[in-house]
């Protein structure tokens, strides 16, 4: 089956790097994407990796992913006041269309 | 701008009652996917539409329907409101229903059931 966990909070000064931690369970995932989600705003695509990666790097972003543990990170550098925001890691699992299973969400504030 | 665009973005309505939610896709995509986002059950995958067939279902109850017109866009049809279903509709869309496809989210509808 298919689950997908996040720390709900996370709090970091301005200019610190961010860590987001998620960990899925399906085996069969194929990508493994972050969404931000402002305050009364849609889900905007930040970043995404393929399962048969181990990093991607994408400006201030870097994904790490360790497919033994099924545990995805995002990194981001130099963390700014406009990225406080919700971060949803997500799994795209094959078999039968192509539905995203979302984890909890972590809330990141970024502290003056 | 994600290009997926989503009508109404608020909804207000009573228990009992029926509403349409309205998406468009990106220029060119042929898939359109639905999701719920709730206090209590987080982001859900409702239903996915490939080129107006049905292509995967999720958690979707039976009070609840989509369907995708030959102009590729979409409506979620919900019925028999009840106050649990007061949550933030989000319609995605791909290029094809591979597994390899980027969805893109539209900005949403909030609906609230009083």
């Amino acid at each position: 089956g298919e689950d997908v966990e996040q720390s709900l909070f996370l709090s970091v000064r301005e200019g610190d790097s961010s860590v987001i931690n998620c960990t899925y369970t399906d085996s069969s995932s194929t990508y493994l994407y972050w969404y931000k989600q402002e305050p009364g705003a849609g889900l905007q695509l930040l970043t995404y990796i393929f399962s048969n990666m181990d990093m991607k790097q994408d400006q201030r972003l870097t994904v790490l992913l360790n497919k033994k543990d099924k545990h995805l990170s995002l990194r981001i550098a130099d963390t700014q006041t406009g990225d406080s925001a919700i971060y949803f890691c997500a799994e795209g699992v094959t078999g039968g269309g192509n539905k995203l299973t979302f984890g909890t969400g972590t809330q990141l504030k970024v502290e003056l | 701008d994600s290009g997926v665009t989503q009508t109404p973005k608020h909804l207000i309505t009573a228990t009992g009652q029926r509403v349409t939610l309205r998406c468009s896709p990106r220029s060119g995509d042929l898939s359109v996917y639905w999701y719920q986002q709730s206090l209590d059950q987080g982001l859900q995958f409702l239903i996915q539409y490939y080129n107006g067939e049905e292509r995967a279902k999720g958690n979707i109850l039976e009070r609840f329907s989509a369907q995708q017109f030959p102009d590729l866009h979409s409506e979620l049809n919900l019925s028999s409101l009840e106050l649990g279903d007061s949550a933030l509709y989000f319609c995605a869309s791909s290029i094809t229903s591979g597994s390899t496809d980027t969805q893109y989210f539209g900005p949403g509808t909030r609906l609230t059931v009083l």
